[in-house]
């Protein structure tokens, strides 16, 4: 089964630094993978999707990676700013009929002016 | 900008009554999805709907049935209601019809509290 693991769990910084979150995943047979912002009491909003052949995806500050083989993606997040904190969830999509959308459990980002 | 819409933000309701939440795309996309959203739990997958009048259960549809009479339309139904589905309910959707490989949009969510 399945599994998303995201380290860590809660993340402080204070602004304009720069900062890795993780993301795992046991099971190398994915379609994709997909980083989601969520602010609080609010909905998930995507920044990023990574196809399975796909190494790396960029979008302004962001940028986010993939290892399929190693079963690890990170989401770099550069020159932080206060308006980035929020919860970034990773999701993957499987490779299999009957598909499974598995999310983590996220990382709660605070950038500290 | 796709937009998907849920039908309440909050929701109260008793134990055995039936709930409908409703969710709504205008994007005119295939897939639709129905998570539920808790602590320490993360987002797990309801049911999902890649084309109208069809479903496919995810990995907790115990409890809960769907309904897509339209394409725009994804219904969640609790037929009798129980404490343990109080939960954030959120709502998807994404455009391809057949390998779930694109983007999904989330509606911005239905707190339901069962008392």
């Amino acid at each position: 089964k399945q599994e998303v693991t995201q380290i860590p769990a809660a993340l402080s910084v204070p602004e304009g630094e720069n900062l890795v979150l993780n993301c795992s995943f046991t099971d190398s047979a994915i379609y994709n993978l997909q980083w989601f912002r969520q602010d609080p009491g609010k909905g998930l909003t995507s920044l990023l999707l990574i196809q399975s052949s796909q190494r790396e995806q960029t979008s302004g500050r962001l940028n986010a990676s993939l290892d399929k083989s190693s079963g690890r993606s990170t989401l770099y997040i550069a020159a932080s700013q206060p308006g980035d904190s929020a919860t970034y969830l990773c999701a993957v999509y499987l490779d299999n009929y009957g598909q499974n959308f598995v999310f983590g459990p996220g990382t709660r980002l605070s950038v500290l002016p | 900008d796709v937009k998907v819409t849920q039908s309440s933000r909050y929701l109260v309701k008793r134990t055995g009554e039936k709930v409908f939440l409703e969710c709504v795309q205008d994007m005119d996309h295939e897939n639709m999805f129905w998570y539920r959203q808790d602590p320490g739990l993360g987002l797990r997958l309801i049911y999902f709907s890649y084309d109208v009048k069809m479903k496919e259960k995810g990995d907790i549809p115990e409890g809960y049935s769907v309904s897509r009479e339209k394409k725009e339309r994804f219904s969640l139904i609790l037929e009798s209601a129980s404490t343990n589905q109080t939960s954030m309910y959120l709502c998807a959707s994404s455009l391809d019809g057949t390998r779930f490989t694109d983007t999904q949009y989330f509606g911005p969510g239905t707190r339901l509290t069962v008392l």
